[in-house]
């Protein structure tokens, strides 16, 4: 059973670039949820698509923006790169309803210049 | 607002020496507490999920217990392997994760 997927493992862009970040989610799953992770800190939630919708959004500014796919996955884009957007992004599948438990995939390491 | 508390921030076991992990928490209409292990580099792993006051889960040398403001991962008789943050995150709107606490098990 294929587990949760994410492309690139690692990125390294400049200021103002733009980026894309993609995710498959476990076999069965509808629901990805995408997070960023800075060092030494816990998984901030940036936005979360359910049926090709975003379905509910972090305090993360506009530049964040992402779609989902009809085969359930997912790409993160972020556009007009910052330094502080240095991060390990993770991207999390789940079922349906907001109760069920998600699991992470392994995380793209995404460095700006 | 929504606040995840762990401590300690950094634990150094002795193999074989049992302990607890804390994780405190305010949020509004509690649908769920989790807990995750992540190695360096990797993504969060994860282990527990908790939804009412007086549950436990155990798996392994794990066990998690939840209550109206608070819950415990117990390690017990830790190994080498043990080593590694362990995340606590709640759920109400989203998923709100603690900094995680940094367990270090000496052989």
């Amino acid at each position: 059973d294929a587990g949760v997927t994410q492309s690139p493992t690692h990125l390294i862009k400049t200021r103002g670039q733009q980026v894309t970040l993609r995710c498959s989610p476990k076999s069965g799953h509808d629901t990805v949820s995408w997070y960023q992770q800075a060092l030494g800190q816990g998984p901030q939630f940036i936005f979360q698509y359910y049926e090709e919708e975003e379905r509910q959004r972090g305090n993360f500014p506009d530049r964040f923006s992402g779609h989902q796919f009809p085969n359930y996955s997912s790409e993160l884009n972020v556009n007009a790169l910052l330094l502080g957007d240095s991060a390990l992004y993770l991207c999390a599948s789940s079922l349906g309803g907001i109760q069920e438990t998600q699991y992470f995939g392994p995380g793209t390491r995404l460095l700006v210049l | 607002e929504d606040q995840v508390t762990q401590s300690p921030e950094a634990l150094r076991l002795q193999e074989g020496e049992s302990s607890s992990l804390n994780c405190s928490y305010t949020v509004s209409g509690l649908r769920g507490l989790f807990w995750y292990r992540q190695d360096p580099g990797k993504g969060p792993e994860f282990l527990f999920t908790l939804y009412s006051a007086g549950e436990e889960k155990e798996k392994e040398r794990l066990k998690a217990t939840l209550t109206k403001k608070e819950s415990f991962l117990h390690i017990t008789a830790p190994k080498p392997e043990d080593s590694a943050t362990y995340l606590c995150a709640v759920r109400a709107n989203n998923l709100f994760f603690g900094t995680g606490t940094r367990l270090t098990v000496i052989p």
